[in-house]
């Protein structure tokens, strides 16, 4: 069965310092990736998603990047973080266009 | 443009009831459509899909009906219980597939004891 990882968790980090969230699935070949953000009390938004190895479409402008150095792994990182890039950061993994989207249980991410 | 919203930010029910948790969709040439639950803490769970060429769709306790005349779907929860208080959203998918999911808002379903 396929099962998707995140890590950490938690973090906690200062303004101004780099980031790196790291996804990882298992049991699957090729999966469509996707990063979102979810601020407390609100809905998805789709950061970026990739449906190969290099390949990176993103969603919306901001301080974040996504790469894919491998097939089952997605990173999503950024050079200084910001006060609002606070919030819960989902990965998920689509095996086709015509399928669900599954979710790993989330990093919340706090900028202090 | 796209989207995907709920009738109710939230819904109280007793436990025992069955629960109806509403959405409503703008893009009329969507074909796909999912329904996750999503407790506090984690990620959004799967719980059932439903393809716009059937109007309804019957998982474990859980019933998705969709009305493509007036762009609704539905989310029936059969003897909701304690366990089934969580966010709930749809999600839908435009016509031929895509590799993006639009999502609700979501709906805030607490189980009374």
């Amino acid at each position: 069965s396929q099962t998707i990882h995140q890590w950490p968790a938690t973090l906690v980090q200062p303004v101004g310092s780099p980031l790196s969230l790291e996804c990882t699935v298992e049991g699957t070949s090729n999966p469509n990736l996707y990063w979102y953000r979810q601020a407390a009390g609100r809905g998805l938004q789709l950061l970026f998603y990739s449906v190969g190895i290099g390949q990176i479409s993103s969603e919306v402008p901001q301080n974040l990047s996504a790469s894919r150095p491998q097939d089952r792994q997605f990173i999503l990182s950024s050079k200084k973080l910001l006060l609002s890039d606070s919030g819960f950061y989902l990965c998920a993994w689509r095996e086709d266009r015509y399928g669900p989207q599954h979710f790993g249980d989330g990093t919340r991410l706090s900028i202090l | 443009g796209e989207s995907v919203g709920l009738h109710l930010p939230t819904l109280s029910v007793q436990e025992g009831d069955n629960s109806i948790i509403n959405c409503a969709y703008s893009n009329s040439a969507s074909d796909y459509f999912i329904w996750y639950k999503q407790e506090s803490g984690k990620g959004p769970q799967f719980i059932i899909d439903i393809r716009s060429n059937m109007d309804k769709r019957q998982g474990q306790r859980v019933t998705v009906l969709l009305n493509k005349t007036v762009k609704h779907l539905s989310l029936q929860i059969a003897a909701t219980q304690p366990g089934d208080s969580a966010v709930y959203f749809c999600a839908e998918s435009p016509q031929g597939g895509s590799e993006k999911l639009v999502f609700g808002k979501g709906t805030k379903l607490t189980v009374n004891p």
